[in-house]
């Protein structure tokens, strides 16, 4: 069945990093675009960064422009989101999301479980 | 940026009740508005893409209307499963960009 798995959640000291994985199956994940959503504890939903069905394109929320990258291996159809500079204000739910389309965003069909990170002292 | 605006914030109905949540944009976003429905503990799900289209499997008491600004999701009957929060969600792809509106948290009265 369509399924995305996330991994790589935990507990990180401000300024530190992580990296976050989603692996896909059930679909041909080289054919779509990707997305992070996060959502932090008791509030809504925030996009955080898309990636072209090949990688050539990547687009960010302002929140985490330059210290998040996002990344794609297709022969592992694993996508993947490293995280340096955390913040406080980095913890939440992180779900990774397939889109409609391969290189636009449009809309989340099918979404992960989420893997929690949470960035404190 | 654009902005998406979404009311109310939290509403209370009976079983087979008919319940609406609206969802404003800042700008003209055309028909680029999604409807997603979260149960506590779980990931979205997606239910209306394109301000009005049903997602496959979703049921047809679900719908959306609107176009321009102002948009309109529907539950015509409330059914003690729909309980959950809506989130509307918009896209733009010059310069790309994907906002939320803040959610709509539906209970049972």
């Amino acid at each position: 069945q369509v399924q995305l798995v996330e991994s790589g959640g935990g507990v990180v000291q401000p300024g530190g990093s992580l990296r976050l994985s989603c692996a896909a199956s059930g679909f041909t994940f080289s054919s779509y675009g990707m997305h992070w959503v996060r959502q932090a504890p008791g509030k809504g939903l925030e996009w955080v960064a898309f990636i072209r069905y090949d990688g050539s394109n990547k687009y960010y929320a302002d929140s985490v422009k330059g210290r998040f990258t996002i990344s794609r291996d297709n022969s592992k159809n694993t996508l993947y989101l490293q995280m340096n500079s955390l913040r406080a204000e980095d913890t939440a739910v992180y779900y990774c999301a397939k889109d409609f389309l391969a290189a636009r965003l449009h809309a989340f069909d099918i979404w992960g479980q989420g893997t929690m990170v949470t960035v404190s002292s | 940026d654009i902005q998406m605006t979404q009311s109310p914030s939290s509403l209370s109905a009976s079983v087979g009740d008919r319940v609406t949540i609206t969802c404003q944009a800042s700008q003209d976003i055309s028909n680029y508005l999604n409807w997603y429905q979260q149960k506590p503990g779980k990931a979205p799900k997606l239910l209306i893409y394109d301000a009005s289209n049903l997602e496959t499997g979703v049921p047809s008491r679900f719908s959306g209307s609107g176009s321009g600004t102002d948009f309109t999701f529907t539950i015509s009957s409330l059914q003690p499963e729909d309980i959950a929060t809506y989130y509307c969600q918009q896209y733009d792809n010059l310069p790309p960009a994907l906002t939320f509106g803040g959610g709509t948290k539906v209970e049972i009265k």
